[in-house]
């Protein structure tokens, strides 16, 4: 059973753009949100996390939205570059275990 | 600094074949983790190890076996390989502060292709 939904599948901006990728669940045993970025041949790296004591966390061009009571967090990216083209995946982890729970993934094209 | 390194990065098996996918890490983290990549799915853990001697089962543990042969290495065995098993395999480790997983470290990934 899929516990975090990750939308949209796929997504394309023009360069300067703002892509924005949703996440929601449904565990609310989970405290801990990272985004993961993954290019092509390569395996995931870990972008930017929050955990659900924020609402939002910046960090460069990229930003994290959190919303607690809709169990929904986000990735903002601001000024979209050819270069941030990559697979976007969020995940969920619950408190004291090793267990990532993955979203489906957002294929993230940026349009020179 | 390496940091996760996996063995082979592609393999392709007949079904039945038997293989195992290696990986080492050199960042003396004690949790390690298997993961399958399939396309619309994301990625699903197969299996992990908190610590040296311990194992337990993921999401999608069925077909598979690991051994924690030292902190530094965690392998994964087919020991009968299925079409289904077909996937980009990503070995992870990680480290803990006060019971808090902390960011995954990812290895670049073996693609395992089953016919």
């Amino acid at each position: 059973q899929q516990q975090v939904k990750q939308s949209p599948q796929s997504l394309i901006v023009q360069k300067g753009g703002i892509s924005i990728i949703n996440c929601a669940y449904e565990n609310t045993a989970f405290d801990y949100f990272p985004w993961y970025q993954q290019f092509p041949g390569k395996g995931p790296a870990l972008l930017i996390a929050i955990r659900p004591d924020v609402s939002e966390k910046k960090e460069g061009r990229f930003t994290i939205s959190f919303n607690k009571s809709a169990k929904q967090f986000s990735l903002h990216i601001m000024d979209s570059q050819p270069g941030d083209s990559a697979t976007y995946f969020c995940a969920a982890s619950p408190s004291g275990t090793y267990k990532y729970i993955f979203g489906t993934g957002t294929r993230l094209k940026v349009l020179a | 600094n390496a940091g996760v390194t996996q063995t082979p990065k592609f393999q392709v098996l007949k079904t039945g074949q038997s293989m195992t996918l290696q990986c080492a890490q050199d960042m003396n983290h004690n949790s390690m983790y298997w993961y399958r990549q399939d396309p619309g799915m994301g990625l699903r853990l197969i299996y992990y190890s908190a610590s040296e001697g311990t194992t337990d089962k993921g999401e999608v543990p069925n077909g598979y076996n690991v051994s924690r042969l030292n902190k530094r290495e965690f392998s994964l065995r087919l020991e009968s390989a299925a079409p289904s098993q077909t996937s980009v395999y990503f070995c992870a480790s990680s480290n803990e502060f006060r019971g808090i997983t902390g960011e995954l470290f990812f290895g670049e990934g073996s693609r395992l292709t089953v016919l």
